[in-house]
């Protein structure tokens, strides 16, 4: 089944204390991307990341990091968590993310912070 | 400054009636314009994409047009159903010019929709 997964679902964690968030797809898209999504603000775009070793910021990269050292996988890093990070986080893959035939983006379940 | 902007935050219809979400956005000239659905506390799923050279188009229930001279996408649903109840997002490549694609993709903050039996 073609599918985008995140881990963890959930998270509570305390300001300061490194985490990473992962994110895989399992039909070899070249294109990954990051967002959050805050009530009142809809979804922001973190990072994104056009194939293997080629990541780019969105509109809101501020704390946060990502590295794309294989296609399927582009995890999220966040060095120093804040309470403003506290959000839902969903990540997303698609064939080449320039809109062609059949370009049709996908989005992991999401991943709910928690960042006391 | 570019903005992309959906007509309402909430829309209430009778079942069987046609729904029509709106989406303008300003300062764009977007390669095309997508169509997402996204029901609480689940992901954003694909439904339709058009790009800039087509002026309708159309899966099932569903049909999308694109006005680039009005800046101005609409969203259709017919003869619509309560399972049809579900937050909609527009979102568009943000490329100053056509056919290029910037490798980015802006969403308008969506309009929750409510069919009501």
């Amino acid at each position: 089944e073609a599918q985008v997964t995140q881990n963890p679902r959930y998270l509570i964690t305390v300001t300061g204390k490194k985490l990473t968030v992962t994110c895989s797809q399992n039909m070899n898209h070249e294109y990954m991307s990051w967002y959050r999504q805050d009530p009142g603000l809809g979804l922001r775009q973190i990072y994104y990341s056009m194939n293997v070793e080629v990541t780019d910021k969105g509109d809101v990269p501020e704390g946060y990091k990502v590295s794309r050292k294989e296609k399927r996988n582009f995890p999220l890093i966040l060095e120093s968590p804040s309470p403003n990070q506290t959000s839902l986080y969903f990540c997303a893959s698609t064939i080449s993310g320039r809109g062609g035939p059949g370009e049709t983006q996908y989005f992991g379940p999401g991943t709910r912070l928690l960042v006391l | 400054s570019q903005k992309i902007e959906q007509n309402s935050e909430a829309l209430n219809i009778q079942e069987g009636k046609t729904a029509t979400l709106t989406c303008n956005y300003t300062n764009y000239s977007p390669a095309y314009l997508q169509w997402y659905r996204q029901d609480p506390g689940r992901g954003p799923v694909f439904l339709l994409l058009i790009r800039e050279n087509e002026k309708e188009k159309r899966k099932e229930r569903l049909k999308v047009t694109f006005d680039t001279t009005l800046k101005q996408s609409l969203f259709h649903i017919t003869a619509s159903q309560p399972a049809d109840s579900a937050t909609y997002l527009c979102a568009l490549d943000p490329a100053e010019y056509s056919g290029a694609g910037s490798y980015q993709l802006t969403f308008g903050k969506g309009t929750k929709l409510s069919v009501i039996p």
